[in-house]
C-alpha cells in the first residue's frame, strides 16, 4: 500500500504563489507518474497535470500551463506543484495522485486565496 | 480532448438497491478507465482500474464493465458506506479527463 502525505493548508493573497508538496515513503519513487487534481468546493474533479519521477517530464492541462510548475526531488521522494499569480477562483482542494490510473491519493491540501 | 459524459448526475437509492452509473467516452479509449468514490470531506479513493479490475480491498459487490465506449460502474447491493460521489476517469490520453460525477443519496 502506497502512502502519500501532502503539505498543510495555505492561505494566500491574490497574485501570490503557493507550492504544495506530496511525499511518499515508497522505495519505487523513481518508477511513478504523479498527477495533480483540483477540486473547487462543491464541484467535481479537475486534472491539472502529471510529472514522471524518473525523467522529470511533465504534461500540463492547457488551462494551467502558464501558471503551474511541477517538480520532483528524488532525494526526498517528494513532488511539488507551484501555482503562480493566484486568483480567488483558485481556492480549492489540491490532491496528488499516483499512477497512470490515479490509484493512490494524498489527503489533499486546501488552498484559500483571499485578500 | 477526450470527453467523458457521466450519467446520472445524482440519484436516490435505498439500502440493498442495485445502482448503475455510466460514462460514455467521446472516442475509443480501450480499457483505460478508472472509477473513484469520494465520501464527503475525504479524498477520492480508487475502486476500479482497467475498466473492470477491482483495487485490493474493494468489496465484490462493486463491479465495472465496458461495452465499446460505454463504461458502467455497478453497486449490486447498496450499503450505507456506498452513499457518496462517484467519478470516472479516462487515462488513455492527455489531458486526463474526469466525468462530471454522480452523487448517490439515500
Amino acid at each position: 500500500q502506497v502512502h502519500l502525505v501532502q503539505s498543510g493548508a495555505e492561505v494566500q493573497k491574490p497574485g501570490a504563489s503557493v507550492k504544495v508538496s506530496c511525499k511518499t515513503s515508497d522505495y519505487n519513487f523513481n518508477s511513478y507518474a504523479f498527477n495533480w487534481v483540483r477540486q473547487v468546493p462543491g464541484q467535481g474533479l479537475e486534472w491539472m497535470g502529471v510529472i514522471t519521477t524518473q525523467s522529470g517530464n511533465t504534461n500540463y492541462e492547457l488551462k494551467f500551463q502558464d501558471r503551474v510548475t511541477m517538480t520532483r526531488d528524488t532525494a526526498t521522494s517528494t513532488v511539488y506543484m507551484e501555482v503562480r499569480n493566484l486568483r480567488s477562483d483558485d481556492t480549492a482542494m489540491y490532491y496528488c495522485a499516483l499512477g497512470s490510473g490515479l490509484d493512490y491519493w494524498g489527503q489533499g491540501t486546501l488552498v484559500t486565496v483571499s485578500s | 480532448d477526450i470527453q467523458m459524459t457521466q450519467s446520472p448526475s445524482s440519484l436516490s437509492a435505498s439500502i440493498g438497491d442495485r445502482v448503475t452509473i455510466t460514462c460514455r467516452a467521446s472516442q475509443d479509449i480501450g480499457w483505460h478507465v478508472s472509477w473513484f468514490q469520494q465520501r464527503p470531506g475525504k479524498a477520492p479513493k480508487s475502486l476500479i482500474y482497467g475498466a473492470t479490475s477491482l483495487q485490493p480491498g474493494v468489496p465484490s459487490r462493486i463491479s465495472g464493465s465496458r461495452s465499446g465506449t460505454d463504461f458502467t460502474l455497478t453497486l449490486s447491493s447498496l450499503q450505507s458506506e456506498d452513499f457518496a460521489a462517484y467519478y470516472c476517469l479516462q487515462y488513455k490520453a492527455y489531458p486526463r479527463t474526469f466525468g462530471q460525477g454522480t452523487r448517490v443519496d439515500i
